[in-house]
């Protein structure tokens, strides 16, 4: 199975501030890579797809880039309801593993 | 609008199986695959099972080959999960997630919609 590594594990940031996430694979996978955002009790939610696409509804301060192994998500200008826990992964093989996952708080 | 409820968790012991379920409202459920996703406390999310939009095809984590099926009934808009031989380790919060395809600007494969998730508990 493919591997995500994301990094950092967490992450302390302020009201506005410009943040990045970054996402590895074990080895390529071209576009196929998903940010999710997931808020304490809540489902996760689609932010990203096919690594840079913004799903509709999404705010356009999230971004996301990369392809092949390096992928990173970018908040342009952070807003409180912001902070919470975002996953990639990574669907280019059935097994759609999940990178562990960045804790952003303030 | 879209709308996922899963819905048969609880408390079960070892060994024992159980039979989770999610309703699917507001789309066209038998044109879309749908996906099994866990999360264990404090942990995160871990991909289990797949089905295709027919239920032809499907496909499942090692962790839980053998142990679990998933299933769905297009006529009642409704996907399952059915699991064996539960363990400890299967404590978790299930969440089904629709899976959708896009072609331009480049393919891919996302989960675009979620249920609120329902909360299996392994224990004696």
């Amino acid at each position: 199975d493919i591997q995500m590594t994301q990094s950092p594990s967490s992450l302390s940031a302020s009201v506005g501030d410009r943040v990045a996430i970054a996402c590895r694979a074990s080895q390529s996978i071209r576009s196929s890579l998903n940010w999710y955002q997931q808020k304490p009790g809540r489902a996760p939610k689609l932010l990203i797809h096919t690594a840079s696409s913004l799903q509709s509804g999404a705010p356009s301060r999230f971004s996301g880039s990369g392809s092949g192994t390096d992928f990173t998500l970018t908040i342009s200008s952070l807003q409180p309801e912001d902070f919470a826990i975002y996953y990639c992964q990574q669907t280019y093989t059935s097994r759609y593993t999940f990178g562990q996952g960045t804790k952003l708080e303030i | 609008q879209v709308q996922l409820v899963e819905s048969g968790g609880g408390v079960i012991q070892p060994g024992r199986s159980l039979r989770l379920s999610c309703a699917a409202s507001g789309f066209t459920f038998n044109t879309y695959d749908f996906h099994w996703v866990r999360q264990a406390p404090g942990k995160g999310l871990q991909w289990i099972a797949i089905i295709s939009y027919d239920g032809s095809n499907k496909d499942y984590a090692d962790s839980v080959k053998g142990r679990f099926l998933i299933s769905r009934d297009n006529s009642k808009n409704t996907l399952y999960l059915q699991m064996t031989s539960l363990r400890a380790d299967d404590t978790a919060v299930y969440y089904c997630a629709r899976g959708d395809i896009v072609v331009v600007p480049a393919a891919g494969y996302y989960f675009d919609s979620w249920g609120q998730g329902t909360l299996v508990t392994v224990s004696s």
